[in-house]
């Protein structure tokens, strides 16, 4: 069965950092994509990166530039966003999908962040 | 930036009647190199996440069913329900992959009349 399973998030001030993660299991990791799509309480779907299987290719959202960073272990089944300098504006529920390609067809449950003084 | 714009926002049908969403790309997601248009549409429950039911515009994903459908190429792509079922309430979003930044239509709430 696939599984994606994130974890990290949780409640921190303006400007502080957090680190998500998300495992895999049930699949080849190493042959997808992944990304992380985040959603704001009551708001719509956000996509907030990519990253290619060999982890050569990465794309980020303008507004998460130069703050978030995403990453993986292949050995570890496992995708990481470190996200830094966090605004009241990231506040959102993050999710991390997996792809073939672009088109990702896996979703976790998700993970809340809280940005709030 | 790919832009997608989604009609109506919310919707209202009675059980075993059609719905249809509508979805606007600006610019065309249809590639000239494979003839294919970059867009999915995906569907999402309250405390879910988005469940992939479309890509391609038009191909559907193994287990959806076939009440399902995708239509549409270039600009112009709609998702329609042939005949609502309780299960089918939620919120719908199109989506482009043709380039990055991948993006998403505003969601479209499907409700029952």
């Amino acid at each position: 069965e696939v599984q994606l399973v994130e974890s990290g998030g949780g409640l921190v001030q303006p400007g502080g950092s957090l680190r998500l993660s998300c495992v895999a299991s049930g699949f080849t990791f190493s042959s997808h994509w992944m990304t992380w799509v985040r959603q704001a309480p009551g708001k719509g779907l956000e996509w907030v990166a990519n990253i290619k299987q060999d982890g050569s290719e990465k794309q980020y959202v303008d507004s998460v530039k130069g703050r978030f960073t995403i990453s993986r272990d292949n050995a570890k089944n496992s995708m990481y966003l470190q996200m830094n300098s966090l605004r009241v504006e990231d506040t959102a529920v993050y999710y991390c999908g997996s792809g073939l390609g672009w088109i990702f067809d896996f979703w976790g449950q998700g993970t809340l962040v809280t940005v709030s003084s | 930036d790919f832009v997608m714009t989604q009609s109506p926002d919310s919707l209202a049908v009675s059980l075993g009647e059609r719905a249809t969403i509508n979805c606007k790309s600006s610019p065309s997601v249809l590639s000239s190199r494979d003839n294919k248009n970059y867009l999915a549409w995906y569907q999402q429950k309250p405390g879910q996440p988005p469940k992939l039911l479309i890509y391609w515009a038009s191909t559907r994903e193994s287990g959806v069913p076939d009440r399902f459908s995708g239509s549409g190429s270039g600009t112009d792509f709609t998702l329609t329900i042939s005949s609502l079922q309780a299960e089918d309430v939620a919120v719908y979003y199109c989506q482009q992959y043709y380039g990055s930044p991948l993006t998403f239509g505003g969601g479209t709430k499907v409700e029952i009349k």
